[in-house]
């Protein structure tokens, strides 16, 4: 069974720039998680969706990120414009139901300059 | 509430047993444990869903007090493959999950 896959593995920008990450979960599952993790961190919920509807968004900072899970399956997380602050890994989580095992993908380290 | 997690970090040698705490000071509902490994992403070592609980695979097992709001971890006779960083997260009924800050473990040999 292929796991949780994120691209880019790797990006650095500059701040005020614009970036989008990309996430393909486990097929079949339907609740889809982005997490930010800075540095020596636990990771912090953005954006949970189940299907393609969205369950939580509370800590996601809407003036600049943005996400959306188009057909319930594939993800997408945008920043616009980045701040330094937003240096982190940004992993992709997925899982059959809610609160059940989560599967997280291998991130995308995000560096802001 | 972000869950507090003891100790902050941990070395022991191959053998050695160690405990990681976790404690919240809201109700919780569900405690969740994941393992993550330096530059990779967190794995899922287990759920406890209800007070009293007590899970267990291999040699990491824990438990979940539901009245002291508190969960517990406990790794047995550690391998070297134990290294890493524990994260519990919990919630509450309906919730998101909230992950503590982390327990660093590190195995000597």
């Amino acid at each position: 069974e292929a796991g949780v896959a994120q691209s880019p593995r790797y990006k650095i920008i500059e701040k005020r720039q614009s970036v989008a990450f990309w996430c393909n979960p486990i097929s079949g599952h339907a609740t889809l998680y982005w997490y930010q993790q800075i540095l020596g961190q636990g990771p912090k919920l953005l954006i949970q969706f189940q299907n393609n509807g969205v369950v939580d968004d509370s800590q996601l900072p809407k003036d600049r990120f943005s996400a959306e899970r188009l057909k319930g399956v594939d993800s997408t997380l945008k920043i616009q414009p980045a701040k330094l602050e937003d240096s982190a890994v940004y992993l992709c989580a997925s899982s059959s139901r809610n609160y059940n095992e989560q599967f997280f993908g291998p991130g995308t380290r995000l560096t802001v300059l | 509430q972000q869950p507090v997690q003891s100790p902050q970090a941990v070395i022991l040698r191959e053998g050695e047993d160690a405990v990681i705490n976790c404690s919240s000071s809201k109700a919780l509902y569900s405690v969740h444990w994941y393992r993550q490994k330096h530059g990779e992403a967190p794995v899922f070592l287990m759920i406890l869903l209800k007070g009293g609980e007590q899970k267990g695979h291999d040699k990491i097992s824990a438990s979940f007090n539901e009245k002291k709001q508190q969960s517990s971890l406990y790794l047995t006779a550690s391998q070297l493959s134990y290294s890493g960083t524990y994260f519990c997260g919990t919630s509450n009924r309906d919730d998101k999950i909230i992950f503590g800050k982390g327990t660093r473990l590190h195995i000597l040999p």
